[in-house]
């Protein structure tokens, strides 16, 4: 079946670098791209999305880059602080899709 | 906006026995849905509401898996005969329900199911 699949499971960084998440998607008709960061004990909440009309966004210190021919999005998030610390999910999904399949999530960690 | 509520936050059920978890949707929200949260496979799809009708349900476990929305303010998700396997976060989400998945989920804060 169809999968997105997330290829690092934990990440740390040092506070102020840069911090990379890939993820590959197999399904060609998938144009919607949502991110989402579960904190510790928390439920997840969206980030940031890119659908596939465009090949990069930018939100603050989030960007999210969309390599259609290679199927693979990233997020990357700039001058990490602690507070990114959690576990992010990427996400795809079709437009004549009903729903959002899931990577399997990345934990980063931040340290001081 | 107190959000998607989930209750219970935890349940034990001993194996066999029936669990059933409760969902509200933010209010204006017309889609729900329902995944699953386990270490090993992470979050799985179960199944989607839109507008109270079910939608799609192919990753719900036909057997003893069922899901309703008798009106548009809760879902609930019901499984018979409890198995350990079944031990996971269950995450019910909403949205607001145009017709395409290509939308921002809101989820609820999850109910932990423990099956002894």
């Amino acid at each position: 079946g169809e999968k997105v699949e997330q290829h690092e499971s934990t990440l740390s960084v040092r506070e102020g670098d840069s911090a990379v998440i890939n993820c590959t998607y197999t399904d060609t008709a998938s144009s919607y791209f949502p991110w989402y960061k579960q904190e510790a004990g928390k439920s997840l909440h969206f980030v940031i999305d890119i659908r596939s009309n465009v090949d990069r966004k930018q939100s603050q210190r989030l960007i999210v880059l969309l390599d259609k021919k290679a199927k693979r999005f990233s997020l990357h998030i700039t001058a990490t602080q602690p507070e990114d610390s959690a576990i992010y999910f990427c996400a795809a999904s079709a437009n004549s899709g009903t729903y959002q399949r899931f990577g399997t999530g990345t934990k980063l960690q931040v340290v001081p | 906006n107190a959000g998607v509520i989930q209750t219970p936050r935890h349940k034990v059920t001993g194996k066999g026995q029936e669990a059933t978890l409760w969902c509200e949707p933010i209010s204006g929200h017309s889609a729900v849905f329902w995944y699953r949260q386990t270490i090993v496979q992470g979050l799985e799809f179960l199944t989607y509401f839109r507008n109270q009708a079910p939608i799609d349900d192919s990753g719900m476990p036909k057997e003893r898996f069922s899901a309703q929305m008798p009106n548009q303010s809760h879902s609930t998700l019901k499984i018979q005969s409890t198995q350990p396997q079944d031990s996971a976060v269950y995450l019910c989400a909403s949205s607001l329900g145009t017709g395409s998945s290509a939308e921002t989920l809101y989820f609820g804060s999850g109910t932990r199911l423990t099956v002894l």
